[in-house]
């Protein structure tokens, strides 16, 4: 099945800076890949996705790229603030199996 | 106001014991799931759900046991309760199972076994 990793597992970046996660996956036939933002003792929410049909997605300070050759993708959060401080997870889901699988977290700290 | 309700919030059960994890969902959507968050394992799939149907079980152990009664219910009956099924639950859902379909998750339920 499919497996995804997820570098760093903390980041810690100061307010005003941009943070960057970044995954890979496996299986070349993935073509959904979401972000969902999990803060403590909440539900994960999905903040952003991208689609294999596309290599760069903008949603205000949050920006997707994905890379379909290299099996990568990553997240950006432009101009951090305090508030994105939280838990992000990457997924991958596609091809005959319709399961969504999660990397392991990254616990984003934006210090003032 | 959240559309997908999972009941209870907060579970603690004793070892051997059986407890059932109600999900309902108000999205109007056709797939549904079961996944587990702990520290070892974070969002772990366990169950996917299509018009009611099983699609999909990545949960060895047959303790863990899903229930559809309804086409927006999807409940998780765990029987023979052991302290390392203490995790949290989420129900999520998505409106078909595709692989490009918007996955929302529940609150959840946190389970702990003593």
């Amino acid at each position: 099945g499919e497996q995804v990793e997820q570098l760093p597992s903390i980041l810690r970046v100061q307010e005003g800076s941009s943070a960057s996660i970044n995954c890979s996956y496996e299986d070349s036939a993935s073509n959904y890949f979401p972000w969902y933002k999990q803060e403590p003792g909440e539900n994960p929410k999905l903040i952003i996705d991208i689609r294999s049909n596309m290599e760069r997605k903008q949603i205000q300070e949050l920006i997707v790229l994905l890379d379909k050759k290299a099996k990568r993708f990553s997240l950006h959060i432009t101009d951090t603030q305090p508030g994105d401080s939280a838990m992000y997870f990457c997924a991958a889901r596609g091809g005959s199996n319709y399961k969504l699988t999660f990397g392991k977290g990254t616990l984003l700290t934006v210090t003032p | 106001d959240p559309k997908i309700i999972q009941k209870p919030k907060y579970l603690v059960a004793v070892t051997g014991s059986e407890k059932i994890l109600i999900c309902e969902q108000y999205l109007g959507h056709n797939a549904m799931y079961w996944y587990r968050q702990s520290a070892k394992k974070p969002l772990e799939f366990m169950f996917s759900y299509s018009y009611q149907k099983l699609m999909d079980n990545q949960t060895a152990s047959s303790r863990f046991q899903p229930q559809s009664s309804k086409k927006n219910h999807l409940d998780l009956q765990i029987t023979a309760l052991k302290p390392d099924d203490s995790a949290t639950y989420f129900c999520a859902s998505s409106q078909e199972l595709g692989a490009a379909e918007t996955l929302y998750f529940g609150s959840g339920t946190r389970l702990t076994v003593l």
